[in-house]
């Protein structure tokens, strides 16, 4: 069965280092994700993106985080300059088309010193 | 802000059906009942999603009432691998692109 793979696992870098975050989404999926989530807190919503532009973000999506589709199988979150606020599990996800149930993948636990 | 009420946490024994409620008293007419899960530490998993039949798949069933405005989530067989915290979303099917995720129902299930 297909599934959403993310990359690393665990990701632990100082305050103010640039990190990216790597997604590898389902192949015939169109619509990608990025969710964060805090510890001990709700799922949050940051962005979506389709047909290689952002198509929706939350107000956590700021100018320090940036998305992109490098290639035709990876789907990546960059955080240019992090903060301590930042340490969260990032997850990804890949749905066929808008609106339909989308799949996760395992998520990335980002450390920031 | 997630528009459905779940209890916070509910115990079910091992082996029995769990059944999980969810309150979206203000869905629309196009709006859409998903449920995930989320087991410890993962990434949320989609298990069903019915708009007003009553729908089963090998996961689980969902049972919407009539008005709508809640819906049950059974889990029939339950095992300490259903231990998680389902989350009962409300979204427009095919238009909607982000999920609200609320605080959802904690599961336990008991040996």
């Amino acid at each position: 069965e297909p599934e959403v793979t993310q990359t690393p696992s665990h990701q632990v870098t100082q305050m103010g280092q640039e990190v990216i975050l790597r997604c590898v989404p389902i192949s015939n999926h169109l619509y990608f994700y990025w969710y964060r989530q805090i510890l001990g807190q709700k799922v949050e919503f940051l962005v979506s993106f389709y047909n290689n532009e952002i198509s929706e973000k939350s107000e956590i999506f700021d100018d320090q985080f940036s998305v992109e589709r490098p290639d035709g199988s990876n789907f990546t979150l960059k955080i240019r300059s992090t903060k301590l606020e930042d340490s969260a599990m990032y997850f990804c996800a890949s749905s066929r088309d808008r609106g339909y149930e989308q799949f996760f993948g395992p998520g990335t636990r980002l450390t920031v010193l | 802000d997630a528009k459905t009420t779940q209890p916070p946490s509910m115990d079910c024994a091992e082996g029995r059906a769990a059944n999980l409620p969810c309150n979206h008293s203000t869905i629309s007419g196009n709006e859409y009942v998903y449920w995930y899960r989320q087991i410890h530490s993962q990434g949320p998993q989609y298990i069903i999603h019915g708009l007003k039949n009553n729908e089963t798949n090998e996961m689980a069933s969902l049972i919407i009432t009539e008005d709508r405005k809640s819906s049950t989530l059974i889990l029939p067989h339950a095992t300490l691998r259903d231990t998680a915290v389902y989350y009962c979303i409300v979204r427009v099917y095919d238009r909607d692109d982000k999920i609200i995720f609320g605080k959802g129902t904690r599961l336990h299930i008991l040996p």
